[in-house]
């Protein structure tokens, strides 16, 4: 049960390169989260999905793109890369508000941009 | 402006000592979570509290949620070495719940 993968777990970017993150999970969730890690500062939302087809902003959403295209697969895009975007993603999955159920996290991936 | 702030956010422990762990937030939220992370490592559910009063515990560590205070605490009893590691709570903001905000985190050390 392999639970929420993230791909890539490592990246190195120059400033301007864009680059997708994959965020896939295998527990038929209808709700997937991204967001980033920073030092001294717990996650931030970036953008979140509640279905299929659906996306919406989260905190920090500015420099970034999501596409749901299939329910077990969130996309985080990054279309021109800047140093201030270096940070630690995390993917999260969740049934939804209703089950009151946590999110579930993927491993994070390292994104420096140089 | 939505704020979750935790405090402390650094805590020495003595192991056997025990401690609390505050989260206090700014607007009204239906749950309240509380997650653990090891360095390096992802997020880890502990909690999840759903309605005033609600008081969970596992092990050493036992959460409690005031909604009317907009308080949430995380006590750790006799705490071991293994407890190490950073605790962060998190709102769903109401009543757009799907917007989730974290606090900054508590790192707990426990030192033997």
């Amino acid at each position: 049960n392999a639970g929420v993968t993230q791909t890539p777990k490592f990246r190195v970017l120059k400033t301007g390169q864009s680059m997708t993150l994959l965020c896939a999970q295998d527990m038929n969730h209808e709700y997937m989260y991204w967001y980033r890690q920073d030092p001294g500062m717990g996650l931030r939302l970036i953008h979140y999905s509640v279905g299929e087809g659906t996306t919406a902003k989260g905190e920090v959403p500015d420099g970034y793109n999501v596409s749901r295209l299939k329910k077990q697969n969130f996309l985080l895009g990054l279309e021109s890369a800047a140093p201030s975007q270096t940070s630690v993603y995390f993917c999260a999955s969740s049934l939804g508000l209703s089950s009151n159920q946590p999110q579930h996290f993927g491993d994070g991936t390292r994104l420096s941009i140089l | 402006e939505l704020k979750v702030e935790q405090n402390p956010l650094f805590l020495s422990m003595q192991e056997g000592k025990n401690y609390t762990i505050y989260c206090n937030y700014s607007t009204t939220s239906d749950r309240l979570y509380w997650y653990r992370q090891d360095p390096g490592k992802s997020l880890e559910s502990l909690f999840v509290l759903l309605s005033n009063g609600a008081v969970k515990q596992e092990g050493r560590l036992m959460a409690s949620l005031d909604t009317k205070a907009r308080l949430s605490t995380l006590h750790i009893t006799a705490a071991v070495h293994d407890l190490s590691a950073t605790y962060f709570c998190a709102v769903d903001i109401a009543p757009n719940n799907n917007d989730m905000r974290f606090g900054a985190g508590t790192r707990l050390t426990v030192k033997p």
